[in-house]
Formats: C-alpha cells, structure tokens, sequence
C-alpha cells in the first residue's frame, strides 16, 4: 500500500493519560499535515512539516500537544494529560512540494473517557 | 464567522436527481479551491478541484465565482454511491497549501 499510513486506528485512553499516534505519509512526498476533526465538522488544521522542519502550528494546538518528524519522514502525534475534549479523529496528510493535493491518512479515532 | 460556510443538509434526493450544493467563504486572499468527499468514518478524497472557468468531471461539475467568493457544486443523474459528506475546501498558500474545510453537506441518495 503506497498511501498514507496512520496507527494506530483508535486509540481509548483515560483522562490524564498521554497517547502517541504515528503517520507514514507516501514516501516522495516531503511534505506532511496534522489535522483534527470533531463529529459534524470539517477537519481543522494543526501543523505543518517540509521534511524535519515544522514551519506552521495552529493556535489549536496547546502545549499539551507536540508533534514531531525526526528524519523527514514518518511522524508522531503526542498528546499529554488528555482532556475529553481531545476526543477527535486526528488526520494525517501529505503532499509533494507545490503541489496542491494532499492526500489523507485514514485517521486514528481518539476517545478520552 | 466561519472561513467556509456549507449548508450541512441533509440533502435527501431519489436516485437521477440533479442535486447542487454552494458554499461561500470569507478570506479574499483564498487561492485554491477544491470540494473533497468524505464517507461515514473514512478519511477526506479529493473529488475535484474548482476554477473560475469551471470545470466537470462527468456527472459532476464545480464552479467557482471569485466576486462574489462562492463555489458550488452539480451532481446530476445521482447514484446511491454518491451518498456522502461533500466538504468545500479553501486553500490559503502561505507558502504551503494550508486547506480550511467547511463543515461539509450530507447527501442522502435513495432508490
């Protein structure tokens, strides 16, 4: 499968609790997006990667969130001390440079009890 | 005020239908445009991307009216399988394509 890659598919943790998720994003593409998407809602943007480099973050995104992309290829998500209102499907995008389509992950579904 | 106003139906029409959706957003600067489709707990596809000229892609078709910032979107001859959320999409290229979604319509096709 040469698309992008999310793990994992859900993710149920308790309040309190910190969660990790991984991207893959398809392989030539150097660039790389986090989105959150909360039922009835379109997704919203969180960051942005080029490569290693994390050149935008969303005000969304507290500082309880970090995301990471070490060697400019896959990507972690971490969230600490979850609330239940971090229960969202969090989506993850890549996209060649200049191109203007991104293609998407399949998501991993949070829920925070 | 959101970036990307969709009306969030649904829409309930009988297959063969003509069915159209619209959307308005608020940022002038906007440089892309694109609707997106979205299936119950899957992820977002690119359906077609949308240009002032217009643009169609069989069944559908996508226009865009940069005065008066407002994209639509024509279904005809409406298929069961094109039941789905149908998410308008804004790209902002502040040197990267960063995409605001609408909060998508739903459309329910029935035999």
């Amino acid at each position: 499968d040469t698309g992008v890659s999310q793990n994992p598919r859900h993710k149920i943790t308790k309040r309190g609790q910190n969660v990790t998720f991984r991207c893959d994003p398809i392989s030539e593409h150097n660039r790389l997006y986090w989105y959150r998407q909360t039922l009835g809602q379109g997704p919203e943007f969180l960051t942005y990667f080029q490569n290693e480099a994390q050149l935008e973050k969303s005000r969304l995104l507290s500082d309880r969130f970090s995301a990471e992309r070490p060697k400019g290829s896959f990507s972690t998500l971490e969230i600490q001390r979850t609330e239940q209102g971090d229960s969202a499907m969090y989506l993850c995008a890549s996209s060649l440079e200049h191109d203007e389509k991104l293609f998407f992950g399949s998501g991993t579904q949070l829920s925070v009890l | 005020r959101k970036e990307v106003e969709q009306d969030p139906g649904p829409f309930n029409v009988p297959e063969g239908a003509t069915v159209a959706f619209n959307c308005t957003y608020s940022n002038s600067a906007s440089q892309s445009f694109f609707w997106y489709r979205q299936d119950c707990r899957k992820e977002p596809k690119l359906l077609m991307s949308v240009y002032s000229s217009g643009n169609e892609d069989g069944r559908f078709t996508a226009q865009l009216n940069r005065a008066s910032q407002y994209i639509s979107l024509l279904i005809r001859d409406s298929k069961l399988s094109d039941s789905a959320t149908y998410l308008c999409v804004v790209g902002q290229n502040t040197g990267f394509q960063k995409l605001v979604f609408g909060t998508g319509t739903r459309l329910l096709v029935s035999p």
